[in-house]
């Protein structure tokens, strides 16, 4: 199975801040990375596909980038809103599997 | 509005069967692969299953293959999810998802519902 490590587990930021989560894939999986967003007792929602393609209706603070084992999810200027788990997905081979989670707080 | 409803989540005990329902509405899943995920309490996510838009097709996680079962209904718009043999660890929340297809396979999930969740308990 691609393991899929995302890092940090947790990160507490302010408002207007420039935040970064990074994913790394236990092997090359091209650019065959999802980011999605998931609020408390919610079903997760897509932001990004295909590693750093914006999904409709996703705001354009929300950007990501990489290709083989490394990607990084950015938000430009943290928004109360985005206050959620983001979690990494690959689809180059299955099963398919999704990063542990990176709990993003409000400092 | 597209909108994935999920249901038949309950207490069950070790053993025992359980059947999981999705209705979507806003769009025909005719026209899409869909998915099962589940998530443990407070745990990340975990993908089980995937059926081609007619149902001609299912792939399955090692973890629930043989115990676990993908079907739709076209004709009502419903996809559904039938576990056998349950145990604590299927302890979760299990969420449908539409898959979009790109590069000839349909593993990016573009709509989820709200989840059901499923406690298996003694």
């Amino acid at each position: 199975d691609i393991q899929m490590t995302q890092s940090p587990s947790s990160l507490s930021a302010s408002v207007g801040d420039r935040v970064s989560i990074t994913c790394q894939a236990s092997q090359d999986i091209s650019y065959y990375l999802n980011w999605y967003q998931q609020k408390p007792g919610k079903g997760p929602r897509l932001l990004i596909y295909d590693a750093s393609n914006l999904e409709i209706g996703v705001p354009s603070r929300f950007s990501a980038s990489g290709s083989g084992t490394e990607f990084t999810f950015t938000i430009s200027s943290l928004q109360p809103e985005d206050i959620a788990t983001y979690y990494c997905q690959q689809y180059e081979d299955l099963p398919i599997t999704f990063g542990q989670g990176t709990r993003l707080e409000m400092k | 509005q597209l909108l994935l409803v999920e249901s038949g989540g309950s207490v069950v005990l070790p053993g025992r069967s359980l059947r999981l329902s999705c209705v979507a509405s806003g769009f025909t899943i005719s026209n899409h692969a869909m998915h099962w995920v589940r998530q443990a309490p407070g745990k990340g996510l975990e993908w089980l299953a995937i059926i081609s838009y007619d149902g001609g097709d299912e792939t399955y996680a090692d973890s629930v293959k043989g115990r676990f079962t993908i079907s739709r209904d076209n004709s009502k718009n419903t996809l559904y999810a039938q576990l056998n043999n349950v145990s604590p660890d299927d302890t979760a929340t299990y969420y449908c998802a539409r898959g979009y297809c790109s590069r000839a396979s349909c593993y990016t999930f573009d709509n989820w519902g709200q989840g059901t969740l499923v406690t298996v308990s003694s």
